[in-house]
């Protein structure tokens, strides 16, 4: 098994362009989700997805899309980059909880996409 | 939303000496998770510990979620250890079904 994987590893962009963080996993996990990471902020949850078709958003949304057509796969879209977007975004996956849309105990979290907007 | 706020933030130990982390939550939780962060940036899961204590190897971890707090333990620390742990808690019942990390304890083993 690949685990979680994301790429690009290292990207630049320049203010206004638009660009797709992709994120796979190959564990047939139902819950993906997507978190920054900045100095000193720790981790933050961008959005998540229970399953192929639902998504919904956590705590900083804005600026950004994501879509889940397959159980695989869980890209993040950036529409229109600022530099307020430079970080380190991080995709992870898991089993859903049991009667709940949370992620279950072990997390699985993908190498990380370092975003530098100029 | 619920506050995660994590002690020390910064840790510099020499190998071989023991350590205690703290994680303090404001409100109910259902889920609490400890993460390690490698200095190559790498997450990985160390424990999921929404109450109670457990140990895997030199690592332990107790949460004692009527107090709101949980902590992690380090014994005979290795340098492979340094880098930042992290706790992050999803809120019980409700709101964005996802975790809410601390900002994390930097933790530094000198050989």
């Amino acid at each position: 098994n690949a685990g979680v994987t994301q790429t690009p590893k290292f990207q630049v962009l320049k203010t206004g362009q638009s660009m797709t963080l992709q994120c796979a996993q190959d564990m047939n996990h139902e819950y993906m989700s997507w978190y920054r990471q900045d100095p000193g902020m720790g981790l933050r949850l961008i959005h998540y997805s229970v399953g192929a078709g639902i998504t919904d958003q956590g705590e900083v949304p804005n600026g950004y899309n994501v879509s889940r057509s397959t159980t695989e796969d869980f890209p993040l879209r950036l529409l229109s980059a600022a530099p307020s977007q430079t970080s380190v975004y991080f995709c992870a996956s898991s089993w859903a909880r049991s009667g709940t849309s949370g992620p279950q105990e072990t997390q699985y979290f993908g190498p990380g996409t370092r975003l530098l907007v100029l | 939303g619920i506050q995660v706020e994590q002690s020390p933030p910064d840790l510099i130990l020499q190998e071989g000496a023991n350590s205690t982390l703290r994680c303090n939550f404001s409100d109910s939780v259902n889920n609490l998770q400890w993460f390690h962060q490698n200095p190559w940036g790498q997450l990985i899961n160390l424990f999921y510990i929404p109450s109670g204590t457990k140990q895997n190897g030199r690592l332990s971890a107790t949460t004692v979620a009527t107090e709101r707090y949980s902590l992690l333990y380090i014994s005979s620390s290795q340098t492979t250890d340094s880098g930042v742990y992290f706790c992050a808690v999803e809120v019980a019942g409700g709101g964005a079904d996802g975790l809410t990390f601390g900002k994390g304890t930097h933790l530094i083993i000198q050989p």
